[in-house]
């Protein structure tokens, strides 16, 4: 079992809608969270991190839920610039990164 | 604030032959980690150096090897490389210690092994 899982996707979804990624990690131990966007042949970029209380950053939204081990994303009013690989990546305090493999969005005009 | 850089962007190799791949942290960075993303994969941890030390390393054979530079700055070297080794090489560079613990990542080296 992978230590992070994520829904390849792709997700194609058309602009203007609102679309949720989720993730399962699977080590209790993990300490911090985030998610990531990768752009095609690019490196990875911070999104943003994710807490137990929930946060916003704008249109995206990230929610944990410790107890089942699940992190979610959500992206309201999709841009096409929104359009990337979303990385769910947790740290069990090894300061070591673990990250999914990703889940694909395709925004449409 | 300067970020990550790495070096070389691409590079093609044959296999046994051995690879250097270089990064440069980030501006007040003192800890730097490889990964390795294979094509549709997540990237996966290869180590990490603090303090010019190996701090902790992932599932990868001792082929792969680094240093690290009283600057900060990091090498990567694999040695009798694999067709599998062909994979975008990550550098990350991560604040001090106290701040929070997440990574920043350079442009990557893409390695081709033929």
């Amino acid at each position: 079992r992978k230590e992070v899982e994520q829904d390849p996707g792709p997700f194609n979804v058309p602009e203007g809608a609102t679309v949720a990624f989720n993730c399962t990690y699977s080590n209790s131990a993990s300490q911090s969270f985030f998610w990531y966007r990768q752009d095609c042949r690019k490196e990875p970029k911070l999104l943003m991190s994710v807490y137990s209380s929930g946060n916003e950053d704008g249109r995206f939204t990230a929610q944990l839920n410790r107890a089942s081990q699940y992190i979610s994303l959500l992206i309201r009013d999709s841009k096409l610039s929104d359009s990337a690989t979303y990385l769910c990546v947790v740290n069990t305090g090894r300061r070591a990164l673990t990250f999914g493999s990703g889940t694909r969005l395709q925004v449409q005009p | 604030e300067t970020g990550v850089t790495q070096s070389p962007t691409h590079l093609i190799k044959t296999r046994g032959q051995q690879v250097t791949l270089r990064c440069s942290s980030q501006s007040g960075h003192n800890t730097v980690s490889w990964y390795q993303q294979a094509l549709g994969q997540g990237p996966q941890f290869i180590f990490q150096y603090y303090r010019e030390e190996e701090n902790g390393r992932g599932n990868f054979p001792p082929r792969f090897s680094g240093l690290q530079f009283p600057n900060y700055s990091s090498e990567l070297n694999v040695n009798a490389l694999e067709l599998d080794d062909s994979a975008l090489y990550l550098c990350a560079s991560s604040p001090p210690a106290g701040e929070v613990e997440t990574q920043y990542f350079g442009p990557g080296t893409r390695l081709l092994v033929l």
